[in-house]
């Protein structure tokens, strides 16, 4: 059964700090990497994808992938209240379709 | 900005009923999925569809339940003889280069099998 795994936290982070988000997998071959965004009771939106080990960097937002660790994080840099949301990782293997994480609950307050 | 469109928003059903849920994709999207999320756990694929037929499927995607790309927009979920487990927010998405690329969700329909 090919898995994805995340803390289901709550991480608390005060506003402005530096929120990490940290995701492994289980299917080496694996091929995609994505992290996806998800407020409560509405539908995952995308935040970033990465391919490629190493950092992806999208305004303050930083994917980091490490396929020979199988793990993918996530950075959010100057964290916002309006980031307090449930953060998904999800991975693709060689089959059209994403395997979802049980998603990390991200709170910052001010 | 296109979306993805599904309708209803809420259905409530009495257990052994069926039920459609309709999806208006993205209109140049080509692969079009059907995921679940139960209340308080993860994100599941039940479908994958493209070039108007069924491209991968999950254990949970068993005989109860079909999909449909009925007149070219359109693309439905039934569930033919509805259980209690299969209450849930299922949510149709659509990409225009499949799972590899950004999905597209539309905002999803709840489904109450009492």
């Amino acid at each position: 059964q090919k898995e994805v795994e995340q803390n289901s936290g709550p991480l608390s982070v005060p506003e402005g700090a530096i929120a990490s988000l940290n995701c492994t997998y289980s299917d080496r071959g694996s091929q995609s990497f994505f992290w996806y965004r998800q407020y409560s009771g509405k539908s995952p939106e995308l935040i970033m994808f990465i391919y490629s080990n190493g950092d992806k960097e999208d305004g303050r937002f930083t994917a980091q992938l490490n396929k020979a660790s199988q793990y993918v994080s996530l950075l959010i840099r100057d964290s916002q209240p309006s980031d307090s949301a449930t953060y998904l990782c999800a991975v693709k293997g060689n089959t059209d379709k994403l395997i979802f994480g049980t998603g990390t609950r991200l709170q910052v307050f001010p | 900005e296109p979306e993805v469109t599904q309708t209803p928003s809420h259905q409530v059903t009495q257990m052994g009923q069926e039920v459609i849920l309709r999806c208006v994709p993205i209109s140049n999207h080509l692969y079009f999925y059907w995921y679940r999320q139960i209340l308080g756990q993860k994100v599941e694929f039940l479908v994958s569809f493209y070039n108007n037929e069924i491209s991968e499927k999950s254990e949970i995607f068993d005989d109860q339940f079909s999909v449909e790309r009925p007149d070219g927009s359109n693309f439905t979920l039934k569930i033919r003889s509805t259980k209690l487990e299969d209450s849930a927010m299922y949510f149709c998405a659509s990409s225009p280069q499949g799972a590899g690329g950004e999905l597209f969700f539309g905002e999803g329909s709840r489904l109450t099998v009492l």
